[in-house]
C-alpha cells in the first residue's frame, strides 16, 4: 500500500531563510508524487507535480522539489521565503491509474516570521 | 472558473440527524473523490469514484454513503450523524491523462464544508 510521510508538523523560518519541508513515500510501483498547499480557509492548491519526466520539479510560487528514488523522497524547498508563504503543505502519492485517489500526508504548517 | 462547487459552506446538526453535502464540477472530470480533513491528521479519503457509474471505499467510509448522481455531480450523505464527523469535507474531482508530462490524475478542489455535529 502507498503512504507518505511527512517529517515536521510544524516548520518555521524567518523571511528570507531557505524552506525545506521534508517528505518520504512508499509505493511498490513507480509513484506520481504531488505537492499542495492550503491557506487558512480554503481548499487545496497545486504546487507542483512529478511524473518521470525530470526529478527536479519547479512548481508556482518558487517553490521546487526533487525526487529521489533512493531516499525515496520528494522534498519541497524554497530559497528564500515570504510571508505569503505562511499555509499548510501536503505531499500526497498516487499509483498514478485512472480514477486513482491521492494518498495524503498529515500536512507541515509553515510559519514565516518578520 | 467554477470548478469544484461544494455546498453547503456551513452546516451545524444534532446527533443523529442526516444531512447530504452536495459537490459538482464542471470540467467535465470523470473521477470524483470525497476527503475529510482534522487536525494533524491531514486529508483521509472517505470514497471516491473513478467513473460514473462506479463508487468506491477509501480509508475512512463507517458512517457515510455516496451517490454519483451523473459525470458532474457526486454526493455525501451522513444518515446518522455522530460528533465524531464533525469535520472539513472536501469534494474533488480528476481527469488523468497519459504521456509525458501527463496531468497524472491531478486533483482539483473545492472549498471545503464544515460540519459541526453536536
Amino acid at each position: 500500500a502507498q503512504s507518505v510521510t511527512q517529517l515536521g508538523s510544524h516548520v518555521s523560518v524567518s523571511e528570507g531563510a531557505l524552506v525545506l519541508l521534508r517528505c518520504n513515500y512508499s509505493s511498490s510501483v513507480p509513484p506520481y508524487l504531488f505537492w499542495y498547499v492550503q491557506y487558512p480557509n480554503q481548499g487545496l492548491q497545486l504546487l507542483l507535480k512529478y511524473t518521470s519526466a525530470a526529478t527536479l520539479v519547479k512548481g508556482i510560487n518558487g517553490f521546487e522539489a526533487e525526487f529521489k528514488k533512493s531516499e525515496t523522497s520528494f522534498h519541497l524547498t524554497k530559497p528564500s521565503a515570504h510571508m505569503r508563504d505562511a499555509a499548510e503543505y501536503f505531499c500526497a502519492v498516487s499509483e498514478g491509474q485512472a480514477g486513482t485517489a491521492l494518498i495524503f500526508g498529515k500536512g507541515t504548517t509553515l510559519s514565516v516570521s518578520s | 472558473n467554477a470548478g469544484v462547487t461544494q455546498t453547503p459552506k456551513f452546516q451545524v446538526l444534532k446527533t443523529g440527524q442526516s444531512m447530504t453535502l452536495q459537490c459538482a464540477q464542471d470540467m467535465n472530470h470523470n473521477s470524483m473523490y470525497w476527503y475529510r480533513q482534522d487536525p494533524g491528521m491531514g486529508l483521509r479519503l472517505i470514497y471516491y469514484s473513478a467513473s460514473e457509474g462506479t463508487t468506491d471505499k477509501g480509508e475512512v467510509p463507517n458512517g457515510y454513503n455516496v451517490s454519483r448522481l451523473n459525470k458532474r455531480e457526486f454526493s455525501l450523505r451522513l444518515e446518522s450523524a455522530a460528533p465524531s464527523q464533525t469535520s472539513v469535507y472536501f469534494c474533488a474531482s480528476s481527469e488523468f491523462r497519459q504521456g509525458v508530462n501527463s496531468g497524472a490524475n491531478v486533483l482539483t478542489f473545492g472549498a471545503g464544508s464544515r460540519l459541526t455535529v453536536l
